[in-house]
């Protein structure tokens, strides 16, 4: 299984960008990058996928570097209610009937007042 | 549209007694999955349902769990005697794979927080 590699957690005052790495240096050329938030006492959430090019939704709006060994997920102004646990999560379509999703321990992200 | 329906959302057992879980997935959705989910973890999948087949439960303690999807739509999840290392959130989620759908979203419900004392 592809690995994804986060930090932790990050901080983040309401209003800012926030900028959420991953790494995924053995990504293969069929993976695509998936990402989901977990908010508070809730199940995880589809936020965004991409295979090379920069995608944008009404949630966020995800990066991917030229060799994807890596990925940023932006929120372009974040509220109290993007506080949540964010996973980054390689998949390859080619697998989907018996692929799963593989979830790390995701970055925590808080947000400020 | 109607989300992931589960049930109960929370329960207490003490070790040893057994417990089930329902999902209801989203109609018309083929595929079902159960996650298993310990404090400060990720989920990780249990067992994995096309329509009423299982596809993945390799992950699945098959002398204590068991799962069942009743005419490719609800299913329940049973853990028969439940031990101390069983407290977690099961999620349940489903979604709608078709050929050429490279998204294959996963639709999660909110989960039942399960304590065995």
């Amino acid at each position: 299984d592809a690995k994804t590699t986060q930090p932790n957690s990050m901080e983040s005052n309401e209003e800012e960008p926030v900028h959420l790495p991953c790494n995924h240096s053995t990504i293969s050329g069929t993976d695509y990058i998936h990402w989901y938030r977990q908010l508070p006492s809730q199940g995880p959430e589809y936020v965004i996928h991409g295979l090379t090019s920069n995608v944008n939704n009404r949630m966020a709006s995800l990066a991917i570097a030229e060799d994807r060994k890596s990925s940023t997920l932006i929120l372009h102004r974040a509220t109290l209610r993007d506080a949540a646990v964010y996973y980054c999560i390689l998949r390859d379509p080619l697998l989907y009937n018996t692929d799963k999703l593989i979830f790390g321990t995701g970055t925590r992200l808080q947000v400020f007042p | 549209e109607a989300g992931v329906a589960q049930s109960p959302r929370y329960k207490i057992i003490e070790k040893r007694q057994s417990v089930a879980f329902w999902c209801n997935p989203i109609s018309g959705h083929a595929t079902l999955y159960w996650y298993q989910q310990i404090l400060g973890q990720g989920p990780k999948l249990l067992i994995q349902f096309q329509n009423n087949g299982v596809v993945d439960d390799s992950q699945l303690p098959k002398d204590r769990f068991s799962a069942e999807r009743l005419k490719g739509v609800d299913s329940t999840l049973k853990i028969q005697p439940a031990k101390l290392e069983d407290s977690a959130v099961y999620l349940c989620a489903s979604s709608l794979v078709s050929g050429g759908d490279f998204t294959d979203t996963q639709y999660f419900g909110p989960g039942t927080r399960l304590t065995v004392l």
